[in-house]
């Protein structure tokens, strides 16, 4: 089965910096590559999602994620972070054509400093 | 369109008892996926349904099961509960064709004592 590991269990930015999630997953075909946030003690939001359409994808609240085949990475910027974004990021993989069965990294923490 | 909702969102239970989480998706979504959340272990699938039937499962012993009802609510069940059941349980519906979104509900917490 697939996987994707999360590098960077917590990342702090100033607010108006940039925001870089790390993803990478395990795979020799192209999967389907998902990122959600959690807000404390909420259930998860789709950010955006991979799914070979189109290697720059475009998400809610200004965020997006670049899959490269090459690096077999899926990483999630944001240009100006704001203190509304300081959130748990999950990255999630599905190697089934169905988007039943996702296997997801273990996370990252962000924090926005003012 | 309402959101997925689960009940009950707390639950304390002790262990060797059983418990039953209930997950209502959205109005027209036939699948219902399950996953638990622990900080030791992160977010884990344990099985999805799909018009009644279980389509995928994860690596869950068989103390967890689950099932789906015609209009696609779905229960999970996990039997002689252990202390490392204590966990969030979330509850995510999609339409269940190829790849569409799957949606979350806030999921329930139980705590084993």
């Amino acid at each position: 089965a697939q996987s994707v590991t999360q590098l960077g269990s917590h990342v702090s930015v100033s607010e108006g910096a940039l925001v870089l999630l790390r993803c990478n997953y395990s795979s020799s075909v192209p999967p389907y590559l998902f990122w959600y946030v959690q807000y404390p003690n909420q259930g998860l939001q789709l950010l955006l999602k991979y799914t070979s359409a189109a290697t720059l994808v475009k998400g809610i609240n200004g965020f997006e994620a670049e899959f490269k085949k090459s690096e077999t990475s899926f990483h999630l910027t944001k240009p100006s972070a704001h203190m509304s974004d300081a959130a748990e990021y999950f990255c999630a993989v599905s190697d089934s054509m169905y988007s039943g069965d996702m296997r997801f990294g273990a996370g990252t923490r962000l924090t926005v400093k003012p | 369109k309402a959101g997925v909702t689960q009940t009950p969102r707390y639950l304390i239970k002790t262990r060797g008892q059983q418990v039953t989480l209930s997950c209502s998706p959205i109005s027209g979504h036939r699948s219902v996926s399950w996953y638990q959340q622990t900080p030791g272990q992160g977010l884990q699938f344990l099985f999805e349904y799909f018009s009644e039937t279980q389509r995928n499962k994860g690596n869950f012993p068989g103390r967890f099961s689950g099932r789906q009802f015609s209009n696609s609510r779905s229960e999970m069940n996990v039997s002689t509960l252990e202390l490392g059941d204590s966990a969030l349980y979330l509850c995510a519906s999609s339409l269940g064709d190829h790849q569409e979104t799957q949606y979350f509900g806030p999921g329930t917490r139980l705590l084993v004592l």
